[in-house]
């Protein structure tokens, strides 16, 4: 079974631009979560979809948006991108349920030049 | 607020010892913990978890323990071998009804294994 996919993996963008990530979650999978890391913050939980619906979000900013389709897919939205947003974003999948194992990608590392 | 602390930043064992791999947690809602590995360059990869019903859990090579009295969580490691070089999280869930599937991650541990 393929594993979660991120794309691109790799993004240089400026300040004040726009960016937007895609993640593919295993097959089966119903839930995206999708979190930040950087070397000050650690992981971050920034929000999780289920079924195309936001089901639970963290502490960012309006700015950090998201939305999932109908086969799972999710994509991530960052505007107005600021310096401190250079960071590796990961996606994690799982069927959904809160102990269900979540299953990271390999991340798509954001610079904000 | 929430918060899941780790002991050391840094740990260096000998390939062939026992590595422990400690956590603080400080929710005692937290119903549900998970240990992650991360090499350089990929994303976490799940190693093993425990519910807060239990004390102790066993998987290869690895050992996980729960001490919901002092909020801490261990991770074991048996016969460390180098390819166990990697930053290892833990992570945990509130119980159902609270902050419902976001995981809180500590800051993590670099091992290090040595030849």
């Amino acid at each position: 079974k393929a594993g979660v996919t991120q794309t691109p993996r790799y993004l240089i963008k400026t300040r004040g631009q726009q960016v937007t990530l895609s993640c593919s979650p295993i097959s089966g999978h119903r839930s995206v979560s999708w979190y930040q890391q950087t070397p000050g913050q650690g992981l971050q939980f920034l929000f999780e979809y289920f079924s195309e619906t936001q089901r639970n979000k963290g502490n960012f900013p309006g700015r950090f948006s998201g939305r999932q389709f109908s086969n799972s897919r999710s994509e991530m939205n960052v505007s107005t991108l600021e310096l401190g947003d250079s960071a590796l974003y990961l996606c994690a999948s799982s069927l959904g349920t809160i102990t269900d194992t979540q299953y990271f990608g390999p991340g798509t590392r954001l610079t904000v030049l | 607020g929430e918060s899941v602390g780790l002991h050391l930043p840094t740990l260096s064992v000998q390939e062939g010892d026992n590595s422990i791999i400690n956590c603080a947690y400080s929710n005692s809602a937290s119903d549900y913990f998970i240990w992650y590995k991360q090499e350089s360059g990929k994303g976490p990869q799940f190693i093993i978890d425990i519910r807060s019903n239990m004390d102790k859990r066993q998987g290869q090579r690895v050992t996980v323990l729960l001490n919901k009295t002092v909020k801490h969580l261990s991770l074991q490691i048996a016969a460390t071998q180098p390819g166990d070089s990697a930053v290892y999280f833990c992570a945990e869930i509130p119980r159902a009804g609270g902050s419902a599937r976001q995981l809180t991650f500590g800051s993590g541990t670099q091992l290090t294994v040595l030849p």
